[in-house]
């Protein structure tokens, strides 16, 4: 099946700093890709939608100007988190678009720690 | 809209006893549905998917759903549970032409030896 890349698969960071994450569709082109937020035993929730060449589109009540998503070729798409905090201490999942029937594929997770 | 209920936080079952993960849907058109299984600071790995056909799906690792239109469920089922079964388990829904999925709250299997 497709494979979608997350990097780094752990990240520790000051409060202050920022943080990129990066998703790459390793063996397909991703038109769109999905960027998800999950807490700890909980569900994941849909933070953007991010569309090749264009800009991302997010959901309500996301921050936009503290989650910066650019999708800037068909198999890259980063998440950048501006002047990290500890609330946005999380695990970040990525999923991709493609293949023939434009199914969903799933990164292995970004496990961000602000300190 | 759309959206997934498991109605269950945590199944626990004895290793070679059957185990079902119960799901139901709300959508407005026709349900893509899908269920994927997590385990510890790992991403999703997909099991299986309903988008149209024979309502009895099978998918990855022995796992089978049902889809029953009537009752909107789409069950997570396999016949005899292995100890590595033990993860948490997601199903997820989005509507035809929309790749958007919505997922639901997670169920956590526990398999005893």
């Amino acid at each position: 099946g497709a494979v979608v890349s997350q990097h780094p698969s752990r990240v520790i960071c000051k409060s202050g700093t920022s943080v990129k994450i990066e998703c790459r569709s390793l063996d397909f082109q991703a038109t769109t890709m999905f960027w998800y937020r999950q807490f700890p035993k909980q569900s994941l929730m849909l933070m953007a939608t991010s569309n090749e060449g264009s800009k991302a589109t997010y959901e309500q009540g996301v921050e936009k100007d503290k989650f910066l998503i650019n999708h800037a070729s068909l198999t890259l798409s980063t998440l950048t988190v501006t002047s990290a905090h500890p609330e946005d201490s999380s695990f970040y999942i990525c999923s991709a678009r493609g293949g023939g029937a434009g199914e969903l594929f799933f990164g292995e997770g970004s496990r961000l720690t602000v300190l | 809209a759309q959206s997934v209920a498991q109605p269950e936080d945590q199944v626990n079952v004895a290793e070679g006893n059957p185990l079902t993960v119960k799901c139901t849907y709300s959508v407005s058109g026709n349900p893509y549905l899908f269920w994927y299984v997590q385990y510890p600071n790992r991403g999703l790995q997909f099991l299986l998917k309903y988008i149209t056909g024979d309502n009895l799906v099978k998918g990855s690792y022995g796992f089978e759903a049902e889809f029953n239109k009537s009752q909107t469920s789409f069950h997570l089922k396999k016949p005899s549970a292995l100890v590595s079964d033990s993860a948490l388990y997601f199903c997820a829904v989005r509507e035809e032409g929309d790749y958007k999925l919505s997922f639901g709250a997670g169920t956590t299997v526990t398999v005893r030896a």
